[in-house]
C-alpha cells in the first residue's frame, strides 16, 4: 500500500514562478516529513524537513506548509529557477524508534527559463 | 568530507549469477540502509543496519541478504539475481533518525 503519496507526478513552469508540490499521508502517527531533491544520475539530498508539531518551515525560496488535521503538506518553492529542475520527493517516519523513511514516488519539476 | 560510496555504479549480470553491490560512508554513521528506485515507486527500503551485524528487514527484502562486519561499509547481496531485480540501488546512512545521506546509486541491469 502507498503510505505516502505525492501529486501531480510531473511539473512544469516558468522561470520566476511558484511551484507547488502536494504530498499526503495516511499514518496519523508519522511526525517527521523531510522533503529531498533529486537530480538525474545522483542520490537523493535532503532539501528541508518538518516536524508534526509546525505548521509551516522556511529555508530561502523553498517553504513546506503542514496540515496536521488532513494529513497534507506541501512544498512551495517560490522563484523558481532552471537549477530547481529536480525530482523531489516527500518522506515521513516516526522519528524515534525504527528510523524508517517511507517515500512518495516523486514529483517531476521542471523549470523552463 | 561527509560522503557515501557505492561501487559498481554500473553493473550488468545475467540471470541466476550472484551480485555484489558494496557501500561505504566516512562519517561513523550507525545506521545504514539499502533502497531501490524504480519509476513511478519511490524509493523502496530493502533493509536497514543500526551497527555491526545488526540488521533488519525493511519492506521489500525478498531475494536481498546483507551484511554489514564493519560500521563504515554495508553490501548487499542478490544470490541467483532475477530479471525483475533490475533497478537503480541506493544506499544510505544516518545517525540514529538524524538526515539520511544518499550515494550515487547502482544501476543494476539483469539480463
Amino acid at each position: 500500500q502507498q503510505q505516502v503519496r505525492q501529486s501531480p507526478q510531473s511539473l512544469t513552469v516558468w522561470e520566476g514562478e511558484t511551484a507547488i508540490l502536494n504530498c499526503s499521508y495516511e499514518d496519523s502517527t508519522f511526525n517527521y516529513f523531510p522533503w529531498y531533491q533529486q537530480f538525474p544520475g545522483e542520490g537523493p539530498a535532503l532539501l528541508i524537513s518538518i516536524r508534526s508539531v509546525s505548521d509551516k518551515k522556511e529555508d530561502g525560496r523553498f517553504t513546506i506548509f503542514f496540515n496536521k488535521r488532513e494529513k497534507k503538506l506541501s512544498l512551495h518553492i517560490t522563484d523558481s529557477q532552471p537549477g530547481d529542475s529536480a525530482t523531489y520527493f516527500c518522506a515521513a517516519s516516526l522519528n524515534t524508534g525504527n528510523y524508517k523513511y517511507v517515500f512518495g514516488a516523486g514529483t517531476r519539476l521542471k523549470v523552463i527559463a | 568530507d561527509m560522503k557515501v560510496t557505492q561501487m559498481p555504479r554500473y553493473l550488468i549480470k545475467r540471470m541466476g549469477e550472484n551480485v555484489l553491490l558494496e557501500c561505504g560512508q566516512d562519517m561513523s554513521h550507525e545506521t545504514m540502509y539499502w533502497y531501490r528506485q524504480d519509476p513511478g515507486l519511490g524509493l523502496q527500503l530493502i533493509y536497514i543496519s543500526y551497527d555491526v551485524d545488526s540488521n533488519s528487514e525493511g519492506d521489500i527484502p525478498k531475494g536481498y541478504r546483507v551484511s554489514r562486519k564493519k560500521r563504515e561499509h554495508f553490501s548487499l547481496i542478490l544470490d541467483s539475481a532475477k530479471t525483475n531485480q533490475t533497478s537503480v540501488y541506493f544506499c544510505a546512512s544516518s545517525r540514529d533518525w538524524g538526515e539520511q545521506y544518499f550515494g550515487p546509486g547502482t544501476r543494476l541491469t539483469v539480463l
